[in-house]
């Protein structure tokens, strides 16, 4: 499809246990974004990626969370030993390039996390 | 302080009436603002810039002001369709960063 996607959909893990979140943004968005969005909260940065730039990681809560990205394209967040208060859902978004000040973010539907 | 401030509502309308949201932002450096629209347990998507001169879409209307650092959207002719989460964003000169506000909530009653 010509959408962001995202995998899982839902995923529902215990306590302790590590979690793998993909993303595979639009062909050709090299800007790529993290979020988190907690219920009743707004969107909460978590990381960027940019071509082959280093990645701006500062928005990481914990070292528990690791994000890569390959080839510039699919990306993955990691989370290692859940704690409860990681449900939340996980937004990825794209972005084109270039200078453009308007330039928009299109998101994917979202990974639903719970742990129990 | 939050970087980007939003009434959490809701705000709940008949069909056909004309509400405005508000939202402020700290950062006079800022540069790029949007609006935002998030149905229920759906991904964010882009409803408008806002232009410095403001700009109008439709029944949709956003105004910028940047003396008191605030954005409207005014929408008029509200439809249950419009019924939505609308998110406040913001990003500032020479970053990548958007600063999202947790949304003012909508409900366009029959």
């Amino acid at each position: 499809g010509a959408g962001v996607s995202q995998s899982p959909s839902n995923k529902v893990t215990e306590k302790g246990k590590d979690v793998e979140l993909r993303c595979d943004p639009i062909s050709g968005h090299t800007a790529l974004y993290w979020y988190r969005q907690s219920l009743g909260q707004g969107l909460e940065f978590l990381i960027y990626f940019q071509g082959n730039s280093a990645p701006d990681k500062s928005g990481l809560p914990s070292d528990r969370f690791s994000a890569e990205r390959t080839g510039g394209s699919v990306s993955t967040l990691t989370i290692q030993r859940t704690q409860q208060e990681d449900s939340a859902v996980y937004l990825c978004a794209g972005r084109g390039t270039g200078e453009n000040l308007y330039n928009e973010q299109f998101f994917g539907p979202g990974t639903r996390l719970t742990v129990l | 302080r939050k970087e980007v401030e939003q009434d959490p509502g809701p705000f709940n309308v008949p069909e056909g009436a004309t509400v405005a949201f508000n939202c402020t932002y700290s950062n006079s450096a800022s540069q790029s603002f949007f609006w935002y629209r998030q149905d229920c347990r759906k991904e964010p998507k882009l409803l408008m810039s806002v232009y410095s001169s403001g700009n109008e879409d439709g029944r949709f209307t956003a105004q910028l002001n940047r003396a008191s650092q605030y954005i409207s959207l005014l929408i008029r002719d509200s439809k249950l369709s419009d019924s939505a989460t609308y998110l406040c964003v913001v990003k500032g000169s020479g970053t990548y960063k958007y600063i999202f506000g947790t949304g003012t909530r909508l409900k366009v009653l029959a």
